[in-house]
């Protein structure tokens, strides 16, 4: 059992560059999150998924897209990188449990991104 | 989510007892209260939640208060390795934001030996 995956777990871009950040769950967790934590701040909520086929937008989701085709992995994309994308990028999933307040995230190890 | 306040850093020594405290003024009824931790450079780690009775688990106790606007993480024997950030928080119940976690600057916890 992996958990939550993330790939790369390093990444240098250019300005202007895109990517494509993968992460994947072995969990068959219908819940799917991407974070961004920049220096010194809590994360922040980029996107989001409640399952196979569909995403939301988070708290800031400017300069991000996202995919969710197969239920274990949830796809971050870049289209353009800017320097403000510079910072660490955490996936999370979770299998919601109403009679529990199932909120338990699990995380992967975090994906870290400059841009220069 | 329910706004939380937790003070910015506390110190603990090694072996002693951490007590983090968090308020939580504006929960609701269905909304449980949840802890985190980030140990520096990794990803969040679930450490305990709970409703309104007090929980302990392996890692940790939880202790609410009876009218539910504060809790206290407790961690019973602290660690060199229990140095991290610890998050207090109270997603929403229910609707399209179900699940989702905010997370504020939390409390720096340095253990020392």
């Amino acid at each position: 059992n992996a958990g939550v995956t993330q790939t790369p777990k390093f990444r240098v871009l250019k300005t202007g560059q895109s990517m494509t950040l993968l992460c994947a769950q072995d969990m068959n967790h219908e819940y799917m999150y991407w974070y961004r934590q920049d220096p010194g701040m809590g994360l922040r909520l980029i996107h989001y998924s409640v399952g196979e086929g569909t995403t939301a937008k988070g708290e800031v989701p400017d300069g991000y897209n996202v995919s969710r085709l197969k239920k274990q992995n949830f796809l971050l994309g870049l289209e353009s990188a800017a320097p403000s994308q510079t910072s660490v990028y955490f996936c999370a999933s979770t299998a919601i449990s109403p009679s529990a307040g199932g909120v338990e995230q699990f995380f992967g190890p975090g994906t870290r991104l400059t841009v220069l | 989510d329910a706004k939380t306040t937790q003070p910015p850093s506390m110190d603990c020594a090694e072996g002693r007892a951490a007590n983090l405290p968090c308020n939580h003024s504006t929960i609701s009824g269905n909304e449980y209260v949840y802890w985190y931790r980030q140990i520096h450079s990794q990803g969040p780690q679930y450490i305990i939640h709970g409703l309104k009775n007090n929980e302990t688990n392996e890692m940790a106790s939880l202790i609410i208060t009876e009218d539910r606007k504060s809790s206290t993480l407790i961690l019973p024997h602290a660690t060199l390795r229990d140095t991290a950030v610890y998050y207090c928080i109270v997603p929403n119940a229910g609707g399209t934001s179900y699940g989702k976690l905010t997370f504020g600057q939390g409390t720096i916890l340095t253990v020392h030996p």
